[in-house]
């Protein structure tokens, strides 16, 4: 059972336009969200969170936006650059319960020069 | 400050052998948690130590153990290995367990069962 979704497993974008990553998740008792990019060969690196009691959260070109009434959240990447190519994760987590940290199947993001 | 750092980085074994997999979390942090990485199943979570205990445990069969030493440094235990165990073993570390935020990764160990 796939509690948190990405359904788009890539997405292509042209340098400097945006780049929307869309997250579904099922589990209305998540009550934190992060996205995590990783490059080939390395371990995801923290990106961005927000807290369910806010809707958005920018930090310089990224911005997250939480819908929690369809349970959806967005990562917006602008302008989009090259180097953003990767594969990105949404997770969710709320502290305590079976699992701690539920992460999304990925969504490989290229931006095409 | 160093990274989380995660031996071996490659590992092959066949059917049926056990492998121990190391993790060294980040100087400071308590927290190590485990996760398995397979094409479009994203990262599972394994499980989550905290001071030497476990605190959390995913849906994984008993072949999957871990542990905690003293030092915060950890090591995962697969048993029996099976050709499904095929995977990217990433590990990550955080202060505590609550500071999600602040959760490194390290570069994974990736194996392979024949």
């Amino acid at each position: 059972d796939q509690q948190v979704k990405q359904n788009s497993p890539s997405l292509s974008v042209q340098e400097g336009r945006i780049s929307i990553l869309n997250c579904d998740y099922t589990n209305s008792m998540f009550d934190y969200f992060l996205w995590y990019k990783k490059y080939p060969a390395e371990g995801p690196t923290f990106l961005i969170s927000i807290s369910s009691i806010k809707d958005k959260n920018e930090d310089g070109r990224f911005t997250v936006f939480l819908n929690k009434s369809a349970k959806h959240l967005s990562l917006h990447i602008v302008p989009s650059q090259p180097g953003d190519s990767a594969v990105y994760f949404c997770a969710a987590f709320y502290d305590g319960g079976y699992q701690k940290v539920t992460f999304g199947t990925g969504t490989k993001l290229q931006v095409i020069p | 400050k160093a990274g989380v750092t995660q031996t071996p980085r490659y590992l092959i074994k066949t059917r049926g052998q056990q492998v121990t997999l190391s993790c060294s979390p980040i100087s400071g942090h308590r927290s190590v948690s485990w996760y398995q990485q397979t094409p479009g199943q994203g990262l599972q979570f394994l499980f989550e130590y905290f001071s030497e205990t476990q605190r959390n445990k995913g849906n994984f069969p008993g072949r999957f153990s871990g542990r905690q030493f003293s030092n915060s440094r950890s090591e995962m235990n697969v048993s029996t290995l099976e050709l499904g165990d095929s995977a990217l073993y990433l590990c990550a570390s955080s202060p505590t367990p609550d500071r999600v935020n602040e959760q490194f990764f390290g570069p994974g160990t990736r194996l392979t069962v024949l």
